[in-house]
């Protein structure tokens, strides 16, 4: 299986903050790659799909970028909706998620 | 108003079966392919298997293959998910999503919001 990596695993912010979020995957993946933030005690929800595409719904200030093996989401303004924990998945081979990266203040 | 419920977790003692259900609505779940995700306590999201819209297709993660049996019946707009002889290992929030597909592959959408299967005697 394609493993994922996260960093950092968690971070602190303030509010107004950018917020920078790097994935890994173990072998290339071209742009088969996914963003979803997950609060507590709550299913996760779809943000960036194909590594940059924002989902309908979704705010502009969250962004992804980057393909092969190396991505990143980006958070322009942090609100204090956004303290959540997010994680990256591949679908390139079997589906995987990334461990998270949890937000906080 | 898309809304998605799971059920039938519980509770049940290594070797058993369980039975969880996956009730949609607000969106064509009849053209939706759909999936089970799981979340052990603490841990990191685990795929557990894929359906397609038509139920003629289905594809399931190795920790699970010849375990469980995903399902559906498009006429109650309900997804199933048959898990037999359960481990401890199996011990999880099970949610099901709806297929999200693009040109690079495959994302879920709609998420329930779970229902919890503890397996230990």
């Amino acid at each position: 299986d394609i493993q994922m990596t996260q960093s950092p695993s968690s971070l602190s912010a303030s509010i107004g903050d950018r917020v920078t979020i790097t994935c890994r995957a173990s072998q290339t993946i071209s742009s088969y790659l996914n963003w979803y933030q997950q609060k507590p005690g709550k299913a996760p929800k779809l943000l960036i799909f194909a590594a940059s595409n924002l989902q309908t719904g979704v705010p502009s200030r969250f962004s992804g970028s980057g393909s092969g093996t190396d991505f990143t989401l980006t958070i322009s303004s942090l609100q204090p909706d956004d303290f959540a924990t997010y994680y990256c998945q591949q679908s390139y081979g079997t589906l995987t998620f990334g461990p998270g990266t949890k937000v906080d203040i | 108003q898309v809304q998605v419920v799971e059920s039938g977790g519980g509770v049940v003692q290594p070797g058993r079966s369980l039975r969880l259900s996956c009730a949609a609505s607000g969106f064509t779940f009849r053209t939706s392919g759909m999936h089970w995700v799981r979340q052990a306590p603490g841990q990191v999201l685990e795929w557990v298997a894929l359906i397609s819209y038509d139920g003629s297709s289905k594809y399931y993660a190795e920790s699970v293959k010849g375990r469980f049996t995903i399902s559906r019946d498009n006429s109650k707009n309900t997804l199933y998910l048959q898990m037999n002889s359960l481990r401890p290992d199996d011990t999880a929030i099970y949610y099901c999503a709806s297929h999200h597909g693009s040109d690079y592959g495959t994302a879920f959408d709609n998420w329930g919001q779970g229902t919890m299967v503890t397996v230990s005697s």
